[in-house]
């Protein structure tokens, strides 16, 4: 199993600019979040989702959108990219409500 | 409100020596705690977890211990290797209808001196 994947690696955008973080994940897990990451700091949750179709704000969704239409996916759309969104996006997925959340390798991301 | 801290931002050991990362929460009605390991450029990776219903648990080198009169968390790392320098985040987890919402402290950097 490849686990939980994310694409791009890193990307630089500028103000105003839209894009796609992906995240991808094997395990057949129902449960996926979107969490940031600021320099320093521990991760916030921006989206998370329970199954495919259905959706839910985390602390900190302002700027962000996200989909399910399967269980394997699960992308995040910023979409006009503002400075103070620059940071690690990691996305995360389990098997059930309460248990270990397994991490993808995150993305960098740089608004300038 | 929910509010999850660390005492320590940076701990330096010895190699060898055993490591208490230490955290504090302020939300006794959460149902469980996580404590993950983030290396340099790297995803947090599960280290251990506890249920709001137990003191201590044991793991592989690691043990956690929850207080809740005091509302104290702590991570001891045995032995402790260069291979666990790292940031070190304790996550309280609250179970929700909708699903499980994870609240991360600021992290502690463990450093291993050799």
């Amino acid at each position: 199993n490849a686990g939980v994947t994310q694409t791009p690696k890193f990307r630089i955008l500028k103000i105003g600019q839209s894009m796609t973080l992906q995240c991808a994940q094997d395990m057949n897990h129902n449960y996926m979040y979107w969490y940031r990451q600021d320099p320093g700091m521990g991760l916030k949750l921006i989206y998370y989702s329970v199954g495919a179709g259905i959706t839910d704000k985390g602390e900190v969704p302002n700027g962000y959108n996200v989909s399910r239409s399967t269980t394997e996916d699960f992308p995040l759309r910023l979409e006009l990219a503002a400075p103070s969104q620059t940071s690690v996006y990691f996305c995360a997925s389990s098997f059930s409500h309460v248990g270990e959340q397994f991490f993808g390798p995150g993305t960098r991301l740089t608004v300038l | 409100g929910e509010n999850v801290g660390l005492h320590l931002p940076t701990l330096s050991v010895q190699e060898g020596d055993n490591s208490i990362i230490n955290c504090a929460y302020s939300n006794s009605a959460s149902d469980y705690f996580i404590w993950y390991k983030q290396e340099s450029g790297k995803g947090p990776q599960f280290i251990i977890d506890i249920r709001s219903n137990m003191d201590k648990r044991q793991g592989q080198r690691v043990t956690v211990l929850l207080n809740k009169t005091v509302k104290h968390l702590s991570l001891q790392i045995a032995a402790t290797q260069p291979g666990d320098s790292a940031v070190y985040f304790c996550a309280e987890l609250k179970a929700t209808g909708g699903g499980n919402k994870l609240t991360f402290g600021t992290g502690t950097q463990l450093k291993v001196e050799l």
